[in-house]
C-alpha cells in the first residue's frame, strides 16, 4: 500500500505571501496525483490533477508540480480565501493533510 | 444544475445497519465511476468504496471490505453504500464523488462532491 506523506501539517503564512506545500508518496506514483482544498464545513474541493493540471474554475495562482515521489502544491499569493486544509490523493490513498493558517 | 446530494445518515448502534443514498442531477450519471469518501470528526479523508460506471467493478478499502457494499442504479440516477456491522470507528461524513472523466479515460480524482451526510455510530 502506497502512504502519502504531507508536509508540514501546518502552514502559518501573511495574505500575500507564496505557501508552497509538500507530498510524498512511499513508492513512484508517476504523475497520478490531485490536490483538494477543504474549508470547514464544506465538502473537499478538486484543485490539480496529474499533478500539475488545474482543474476547472481554479486561480491561476494555485500550481502542482512534481512526479515520481516528491510533488508540491504552491499558491503563489495567498488570498484571504485560500485558508484551508489542503490534501493530496493518489488513487485510495489520501496524505494526512496541510493546514494553512493566517500568520 | 450538477450536483450530488447524500442522505441516509444518522445515529445507529454499534452492529446494526444503515444504508447512505446519493442522487445525481445535471449530468450523465451511467458514465462515471463513483466513490464513498469519509471523514472522521476533525480528521482527515478516507477513501471508502468505488463502483465502476456500469457497475461491472467495485472495490473496497479495508478497514471495510466484507462490511460495505456500494451499488449504483443507473435508471434512478442513484449511488448507495450498504453499512454492515457497523463499529464506532465507521463514524464519520460520509461523502459521495463522482470519479473525473477526461476523454476516453477515467481517473480516481474526485471532481464533484457532495455535502456529505454524518454517520455516528454510538451505544
Amino acid at each position: 500500500e502506497i502512504v502519502m506523506t504531507q508536509s508540514p501539517a501546518t502552514l502559518s503564512v501573511s495574505p500575500g505571501e507564496r505557501a508552497t506545500l509538500s507530498c510524498r508518496a512511499s513508492q513512484s506514483v508517476s504523475s497520478n496525483l490531485a490536490w483538494y482544498q477543504q474549508k470547514p464545513g464544506q465538502a473537499p474541493r478538486l484543485l490539480i490533477y496529474g499533478a500539475s493540471t488545474r482543474a476547472t474554475g481554479i486561480p491561476a495562482r494555485f500550481s502542482g508540480s512534481g512526479s515520481g515521489t516528491e510533488f508540491t502544491l504552491t499558491i503563489s499569493s495567498l488570498q484571504s480565501e485560500d485558508f484551508a486544509v489542503y490534501y493530496c490523493q493518489q488513487w485510495g490513498t489520501f496524505g494526512q493533510g496541510t493546514k494553512v493558517e493566517i500568520k | 444544475q450538477v450536483q450530488l446530494v447524500e442522505s441516509g445518515g444518522g445515529v445507529v448502534q454499534p452492529g446494526r445497519s444503515l444504508r447512505l443514498s446519493c442522487a445525481a442531477s445535471g449530468f450523465t450519471f451511467s458514465s462515471y465511476g463513483m466513490h464513498w469518501v469519509r471523514q472522521a470528526p476533525g480528521k482527515g479523508l478516507e477513501w471508502v468504496a468505488v463502483i465502476w460506471y456500469d457497475g461491472s467493478n467495485k472495490y473496497y478499502a479495508d478497514s471495510v471490505k466484507g462490511r460495505f457494499t456500494i451499488s449504483r442504479d443507473n435508471s434512478k440516477n442513484t449511488l448507495y453504500l450498504q453499512m454492515n456491522s457497523l463499529r464506532a470507528e465507521d463514524t464519520a461524513v460520509y461523502y459521495c464523488a463522482r470519479g473525473a472523466v477526461f476523454g476516453d479515460y477515467a481517473y480516481w480524482y474526485f471532481d464533484l462532491w457532495g455535502r456529505g451526510t454524518l454517520v455516528t455510530v454510538s451505544s
